[in-house]
């Protein structure tokens, strides 16, 4: 079975452009969740969705925002980028069943995000 | 205080050792605890995950948890060269009515042939 996947694998933007990352989930995942790491840092949640509804919310800007479809793929978008959003942007889906919120997240292979 | 700490290493230990990584965390509410491995300049992998207070073991990998000293490690049996990554403790973190997957700088491990 085809693990998370990631498009694209690079990407380089300059200072206030837009951009926008896409995720596909484990089959069977219904649960999707975003992640920013900087190097040296461990993976900082920005985002989770579940059946299409956001679940919860890390502590980044407004430029930042996403969403999940129907097949539970989801997008992340980052507008009026910063030199400071150059990171690796991670997604990660769960079999998770709605009432609980324990199971085991696996990562894709991520999007590395080059800001000018 | 943060979240999730972790040492941030690096650690360094002989092929054929035990490496011990260690792990505290704030929220008393956590209910779960996972560990990731991430090799440098690819994306985490899920090695190990524990709910209950207590060992729980995997091939050549034990997870261990104390929820009343809010901590956990994992010890890697019999380490070898490729064993040598980043690992990253995550821990559920009640925010709200919703949980969040926090994670820990991690920890550099080196294993020495």
């Amino acid at each position: 079975d085809a693990g998370v996947t990631q498009s694209p694998t690079h990407l380089i933007k300059t200072r206030g452009q837009h951009v926008t990352l896409r995720c596909s989930p484990i089959s069977g995942h219904k649960s999707v969740s975003w992640y920013q790491q900087v190097l040296g840092q461990g993976p900082q949640f920005i985002f989770q969705y579940y059946e299409k509804e956001e679940r919860g919310r890390g502590n980044f800007p407004d430029r930042f925002s996403a969403r999940q479809f129907p097949n539970y793929s989801s997008e992340l978008n980052v507008n009026a980028l910063l030199l400071g959003d150059s990171a690796l942007y991670l997604c990660a889906s769960s079999l998770d069943r709605g009432f609980d919120q324990d199971q085991p997240q696996h990562f894709g292979d991520g999007t590395r995000l080059s800001i000018l | 205080q943060k979240e999730v700490e972790q040492n941030s290493g690096p650690l360094s230990v002989p092929e054929g050792a035990i490496a011990s990584l260690n792990c505290t965390y704030s929220d008393r509410g956590s209910q779960s605890f996972f560990w990731y491995r991430q090799y440098s300049g690819k994306s985490p992998e899920l090695i190990m995950f524990i709910y209950s207070n207590g060992d729980k073991e995997d091939g050549r990998f034990t997870a261990q948890l104390n929820k009343a000293s809010q901590y956990v490690s994992l010890l890697i049996r019999d380490s070898q060269p490729s064993d040598s990554a980043t690992y990253l403790c995550a821990v559920n973190v009640r925010g709200g009515s919703n949980y969040k997957l926090t994670f820990g700088k991690g920890t550099l491990l080196t294993v020495n042939p």
